[in-house]
């Protein structure tokens, strides 16, 4: 059963930072990634979509990373502004033919003006 | 407004009742999924649909729970006898399936159910 872990569960940053979000799997045999974002007490906002034959996908100040071998994803974003703050959530699909997205728990992040 | 649509939005009802949630997918998607989210966890994945067919659903999904998409378009999530276990966000996606590997989920707002 794969397992998504994602650490820190919260962060804190100054505007203008660069930050790192950190996802790890337990199960490298991922057909894709997929990032998200929500807002309190609302649906998921898609990201960006990582093929499992792709190491990363970038768009605008986003970049996500992809290391299957290692069951770790990261997503990068650069100049960080106060409407970035949301609770970011990856989500791995099994194979091919199996596209159920299975989550964790996300990281809460808060973006200081 | 084309993405997902869900309805309604928000729905408070007394245990024992039976609710039913709408889903809408973006035009032309064939794939549908649901899932649930309660406070403070992920989404979890409940069901989905290629067109009209059911292929998958989760354990989660006991029998007073039934899905539909009767004609390959919305869908329909029934809760038959809740439970104040039930009480979550009931989350609806959909996809496209080109056959070329892409299967991108997009979300709808969500129908949030209490259960009093």
């Amino acid at each position: 059963k794969q397992e998504v872990t994602q650490i820190p569960a919260a962060l804190s940053v100054p505007e203008g930072e660069n930050l790192v979000l950190n996802c790890s799997f337990t199960d490298s045999a991922i057909y894709n990634l997929q990032w998200f974002r929500q807002d309190p007490g609302k649906g998921l906002t898609s990201l960006l979509l990582i093929q499992s034959s792709q190491r990363e996908q970038t768009s605008g100040r986003l970049n996500a990373s992809l290391d299957k071998s290692s069951g770790r994803s990261t997503l990068y974003i650069a100049a960080s502004q106060p409407g970035d703050s949301a609770t970011y959530l990856c989500a791995p699909v099994a194979n091919f033919g199996n596209e159920k997205l299975t989550f964790g728990t996300g990281t809460r992040l808060t973006i200081i003006p | 407004d084309t993405g997902v649509s869900q309805d309604p939005r928000h729905k408070i009802t007394k245990r024992g009742q039976n609710v039913t949630f709408r889903c809408d997918p973006i035009s032309e998607h064939n794939r549908l999924y649901w899932y649930r989210q309660t406070l403070g966890q992920g989404p979890e994945f409940l069901t989905y649909f290629q067109n009209e067919a059911q292929l998958e659903k989760s354990r989660l999904l006991s029998d007073r729970f039934s899905a539909e998409r009767p004609k390959g378009s919305f869908s329909t999530l029934e809760i038959q006898r809740t439970e104040q276990g039930d009480s979550a966000m009931y989350l609806c996606a959909s996809s496209l399936d080109r056959g070329q590997g892409s299967y991108e989920q997009y979300f709808g707002p969500g129908t949030r159910l209490t259960v009093t």
